[in-house]
């Protein structure tokens, strides 16, 4: 069965660094999706991207956090100058010919920084 | 704001068993979908129910939704160890276009023991 896949599994970063996180959807799927969630508390909707740009972003997504769809296949989250608190699981998600259909997320990359 | 909202947050019980999870939300959805997560892994998704259906069927999974009491259920029948995990339930909502954002609670630990 397809899959979203996730790389890093784990990513460790000095404060203030930038750091990309990448994604490759599933190949058919057309809504792309970034989530995090951190250490005991709820998942949270960071962003969605469909026809190559933006379609919604949470207040979560500042002007630190950046996402592009570089090559067709590949899905990338950067956070510029990361903070302490961006240390979290950060998922991505594809969804099919409509955003009303499941999300298929990937393993996550735990992002921790120091 | 549009959060779905487990209960019980832990639920404890033998193999064999059912296991009922609930969710609550506060606002007219188009759609409503439970995800499992396995501790360190990302979010499976389980079934997907529309807000014109009352109940869906995925092996020994049962799901029902009342748009009415804005609630739904997660029934895992003839439970086993390996079904040991966090369950979460999420909501779109029919506010606007939001193109596939999800709102997630902070999920029910469900723990079966052999």
């Amino acid at each position: 069965e397809p899959e979203v896949t996730q790389t890093p599994s784990h990513q460790v970063t000095q404060m203030g660094q930038e750091v990309i996180l990448r994604c490759v959807p599933i190949s058919n799927h057309l809504y792309f999706y970034w989530y995090r969630q951190i250490l005991g508390q709820k998942v949270e909707f960071l962003v969605s991207f469909y026809n190559n740009e933006i379609s919604e972003k949470s207040e979560i997504f500042d002007d630190q956090f950046s996402v592009e769809r570089p090559d067709g296949s590949n899905f990338t989250l950067k956070i510029r100058s990361t903070k302490l608190e961006d240390s979290a699981m950060y998922f991505c998600a594809s969804g099919g010919q409509a955003s009303n259909q499941p999300q298929h997320f990937g393993d996550g990359t735990r992002l921790s920084i120091l | 704001s549009q959060q779905g909202e487990e209960d019980p947050q832990a639920l404890s019980i033998q193999e064999g068993e059912n296991a009922t999870m609930n969710c609550s939300y506060k606002t007219s959805i188009n759609n409503l979908q439970w995800y499992r997560q396995n501790s360190g892994r990302g979010l499976v998704h389980l079934i997907l129910i529309r807000s014109n259906e009352r109940e869906k069927h995925s092996g020994r999974l049962r799901v029902t939704l009342d748009t009415s009491k804005k609630s739904s259920s997660l029934l895992i029948t003839a439970s086993r160890a390996a079904d040991t995990a966090s369950y979460f339930c999420a909501t779109d909502t029919d506010r606007g276009s939001t193109l596939g954002r999800l709102y997630f609670g902070r999920g029910t630990q469900l723990t079966v023991w052999p």
